[in-house]
């Protein structure tokens, strides 16, 4: 099925660092989501975005929908160990099923 | 809130079992579940739409006999791998969308199922 272009698809950084990574597509999307899975595990949501433009923090976590609807980015601030994981960026549209597009991943890697 | 239930997480049997994988919304209704298969290192694949009370929708080149779904109540959705071969080995991961909020809700995933036939 389709996917969205996620990058990047893998980082190393040092603890206390910040992260960007971002979603991008020639489609668009009503809502933006981010999910992060450890592995063995299903992934979690992180953030859910639903209006273009709009920028929502949870915690450590900043994402901000895209004004043409058709990107998202997700910050991370101040890293820390458990941040490792894959971080998975997820397009939704309005009505029918509703299925969800995800990105392939953003493996990310924290050195203490 | 918003959890799912899925179980079993690992299954290890004999190639021409049939395993049956349970999701369940434990905290909300859910007229529409998803499941999905993912391979290592790699984002999860869609398999089929699950619907309460009507047939699943199943996404392109998943063989519907072969991976069988029932979607019985708003809590629960099963997906039957039968007669499972070595190349049905891989996680299978359930997700659920909330019915009767909005029509825009997050989907909420399960923990996944490690299947490994022998």
């Amino acid at each position: 099925g389709q996917q969205l272009n996620q990058s990047p698809q893998s980082m190393f950084i040092q603890e206390g660092e910040d992260v960007s990574m971002n979603c991008t597509s020639s489609s668009i999307f009503n809502t933006w989501l981010w999910y992060k899975q450890d592995p063995g595990e299903g992934p979690v949501l992180l953030i859910a975005l639903y209006k273009a433009g709009e920028l929502t923090s949870n915690g450590r976590l900043t994402a901000q929908f895209g004004i043409t609807r058709k990107d998202s980015f997700l910050n991370i601030s101040a890293s820390i160990p458990s941040d490792v994981g894959i971080y998975f960026c997820a397009g939704q549209r309005r009505g029918g099923y509703q299925k969800v597009t995800f990105g392939i991943g953003t493996k990310l890697q924290v050195i203490p | 809130g918003a959890v799912v239930s899925q179980h079993p997480s690992r299954v290890i049997c004999k190639s021409g079992t049939s395993v049956k994988i349970e999701c369940r919304s434990l905290d909300f209704q859910a007229t529409t579940m998803f499941w999905y298969r993912q391979f290592p290192k790699q984002s999860l694949m869609l398999m089929a739409t699950s619907n309460e009370g009507s047939k699943a929708t199943y996404e392109q080149g998943v063989e519907k006999d072969k991976f069988l779904i029932n979607h019985a109540s708003l809590t629960l959705s099963t997906l039957t791998v039968t007669s499972a071969h070595p190349e049905d080995s891989s996680f299978y991961i359930c997700s659920a969308q909330p019915s009767g909020v909005s029509d825009n809700q997050p989907q909420h995933f399960g923990d996944g199922t490690r299947l490994s036939i022998l």
